[in-house]
């Protein structure tokens, strides 16, 4: 079955340390990889997804399909990325008609000034 | 205004009762979802629907109902049957699987 892991659930670090949230998964297709942010008071958002290949707000992330895993990345971190962090997992059934998006347990990000 | 909308914001219930929590999309999305988020569970997934009229169930659907009626709600009910509601329920819509999902605000759902 599908699986995504979060190993931490908090990760505290210092204004302009290098951040690394983990985020292993657990699937035998080629799924589709996310990370999703939620800062405090605001709705679940969508933060990166694998296929763009894009940096947003200085993150980046990497599907290492060896390792299965997908890590978040930012060089500096700032105060203002303190939130919670889900990885999450899309996928298609065999046959390409059936799928589910499932998440992490999340990891907290607390960036300390 | 586009967007997700769930309401009520916060829902009471008497122990016995079900309980109708509402979501709704103007986003003209195919797919929605219902996940339960819990501290320290992150979010369950409960129900989704990838089309009208066609419904799947999650990793934790017990005790939980939908339906998918017309593309743009997919309401969720909690039944007497679920063991453990008080919680809070946040719906998703997406264009399509594996693509990017829209969160509503959530509802936070006490069973008093």
């Amino acid at each position: 079955a599908q699986r995504v892991t979060q190993p931490e659930k908090l990760l505290s670090v210092f204004k302009g340390a290098p951040v690394e949230l983990k985020c292993n998964y657990s699937y035998s297709g080629s799924p589709e990889l996310f990370w999703y942010v939620q800062y405090s008071r605001q709705r679940l958002q969508l933060l990166l997804r694998h296929i763009s290949r894009e940096s947003i707000k200085g993150f980046t992330a990497d599907l290492n399909k060896g390792e299965t895993s997908f890590h978040l990345k930012k060089p500096f971190a700032q105060e203002e990325d303190s939130a919670m962090y889900y990885c999450a997992l899309s996928h298609l059934n065999y046959g390409g008609s059936q799928g589910n998006l499932i998440f992490g347990k999340g990891t907290k990000l607390s960036v300390k000034p | 205004d586009g967007g997700i909308t769930q309401s009520p914001k916060y829902l009471f219930r008497k122990e016995g009762q079900n309980v109708t929590l509402s979501c709704e999309q103007n986003l003209n999305h195919d797919a929605m979802y219902w996940y339960r988020q819990d501290p320290g569970q992150g979010l369950r997934l409960i129900y989704y629907s990838q089309i009208v009229n066609d419904f799947q169930k999650g990793d934790i659907a017990e005790g939980y109902s939908v339906s998918r009626e017309k593309k743009e709600s997919f309401p969720l009910t909690v039944t007497s049957a679920q063991k453990n509601p008080t919680a809070f329920y946040l719906c998703a819509s997406g264009p399509s699987m594996n693509t990017e999902a829209f969160f509503g605000q959530g509802t936070r759902l006490t069973v008093v």
